[in-house]
């Protein structure tokens, strides 16, 4: 199975501040990588796809990167509303595995 | 519009078979290249994926969870089913279903989610 190692697990940052969550993935999964922001109570919300592109509707300030076998998700300008868990996913092959979730605060 | 809503028996006693089901719109199970999949959450944890259903009937199973899986649909009423054998409290989770495409593989579109407790 393809392990998908997040982090951090939790993280605080401000208002107007930048933060990147990361994922590794235990072998090559090309760019078949995707970003869901989970709220309290709710399902999660597909963010990013293809490891760099944005889902229509999700702001700008959201971004995906890839190194390698090294993805991550940044969100520029931090509000309030971008509270959440968020979740890596990996779709190059089954079983189809998730990351561990990061749970950001916004301070 | 696509939505999904999924729907189970809120709470079951250990042994006994945890049967979901998955209502949808805006898409049909019969039409090439769809499919919907099945992933739980245990409350405060991660996300876990059990299973995908295919438009040509093609299925997927999570191997962690051995032979207890079963995935089915019905096209004419835009459902899909998922019955898991013999669950224990490990099994206690929120249950989504959730969209997928063979042209891009991910997950777009999900339900609410139902939660299950196994509860003896």
């Amino acid at each position: 199975d393809i392990q998908m190692t997040q982090s951090p697990s939790s993280m605080s940052a401000s208002l107007g501040d930048t933060v990147t969550i990361n994922c590794l993935a235990s072998q090559d999964i090309g760019n078949y990588l995707s970003w869901y922001q989970q709220k309290p109570g709710k399902s999660p919300k597909l963010m990013i796809y293809g490891a760099t592109n944005l889902e229509d509707g999700v702001p700008s300030r959201f971004s995906g990167s890839r190194s390698g076998s090294d993805y991550s998700l940044t969100i520029n300008s931090l509000g309030y509303d971008d509270e959440g868990i968020y979740h890596c996913h990996q779709y190059y092959e089954y079983p189809l595995t998730f990351g561990s979730g990061t749970k950001l605060e916004i301070k | 519009q696509v939505t999904l809503k999924e729907s189970g028996p809120g709470i079951l006693q250990p042994s006994q078979t945890l049967s979901l089901t998955c209502t949808f719109s805006g898409f049909s199970l019969s039409t090439y290249g769809m499919g919907v999949g099945w992933i739980r959450q245990p409350s405060g944890k991660g996300l876990e994926w059990l299973a995908n259903i295919w438009w040509d009937d093609d299925k997927y199973y999570n191997p962690s969870l051995k032979n207890r899986l079963t995935i089915s649909k019905d096209t004419s009423n835009n459902q899909a089913f998922l019955k898991i054998t013999n669950v224990d409290t490990a099994d206690t989770a929120t249950y989504y279903c959730a969209r997928i495409e063979s042209g891009s593989y991910y997950f777009d579109y999900w339900g609410q989610g139902v939660m299950v407790t196994v509860s003896s």
